[in-house]
């Protein structure tokens, strides 16, 4: 079955850290770039980060760069993301996404053509 | 960045009627274009990708359009399951952006 499965949310307090983790299966795991992405109430649907399939290449949304670490774990079919100087405004949903790869006849498109079950993080003194 | 606006916020409709649902990006994301739909507890799932091409499972009566600046996902008759909140996200650019979601509720 293919899969992704979160864990390591919970209740930090501000300026914490946290590191998230993500399970892959079902897939080649070391095919595809892979994102965490983030849903709240007030910001909705977030895309935070990307890290290529080998895992040479990231790339961060503002909001989190420098404070945000993604990595990955090809022998493990995992990544990681490392979150220090946590703020109330990082509570959220956070879920991890595989970014597929399609092409249809000359045109290549990307898309999260799937998604963990998602992990809560909640930032609260 | 490119910023999406999704309309309406809640559209209110019959089941067998149609929908449409529009999303407008600040700047042209070419057809990089895709459509989730998300279900309450569950997460998106993605129903549309480059614009116009449905991904796997979901039936025709759903299908996507438009191109730059203007796209619309269109259910052409609407039944108990497709009642869910759809966000359409831009891939053309960095950082990738989500619109706010569009809810469909039963009328």
């Amino acid at each position: 079955e293919v899969q992704l499965l979160e864990s390591g949310g919970g209740l930090v307090q501000p300026g914490g850290s946290l590191r998230l983790s993500c399970a892959a299966s079902g897939f080649t795991f070391s095919s595809y770039a892979m994102s965490w992405v983030r849903q709240s109430p007030v910001k909705g649907l977030e895309w935070l980060s990307l890290i290529s399939d080998g895992g040479g290449s990231t790339s961060y949304a503002d909001s989190v760069r420098g404070r945000f670490t993604i990595s990955r774990d090809n022998s493990k079919n995992t990544i990681y993301l490392q979150m220090n100087s946590l703020r109330a405004e990082d509570t959220a949903v956070y879920y991890c996404a595989k970014d597929g790869y399609y092409c249809t006849g000359t045109s290549c498109y990307n898309a999260f053509d799937m998604w963990g079950q998602g992990t809560v993080v909640t930032v609260s003194p | 960045e490119i910023v999406m606006t999704q309309s309406p916020v809640t559209l209110s409709v019959s089941p067998g009627e149609r929908a449409t649902l529009s999303c407008r990006a600040s700047r042209s994301a070419s057809s990089n274009l895709a459509w989730y739909q998300q279900k309450p507890g569950q997460a998106p799932r993605l129903l549309i990708y480059g614009a116009s091409t449905r991904a796997t499972g979901f039936p025709a009566r759903f299908s996507g359009s438009g191109s730059g600046t203007e796209f619309t996902l269109t259910i052409s008759s609407l039944q108990s399951e497709d009642f869910a909140v759809y966000y359409c996200q831009q891939y053309n650019d960095w950082p990738r952006t989500f619109g706010q979601g569009t809810k469909v509720e039963i009328k």
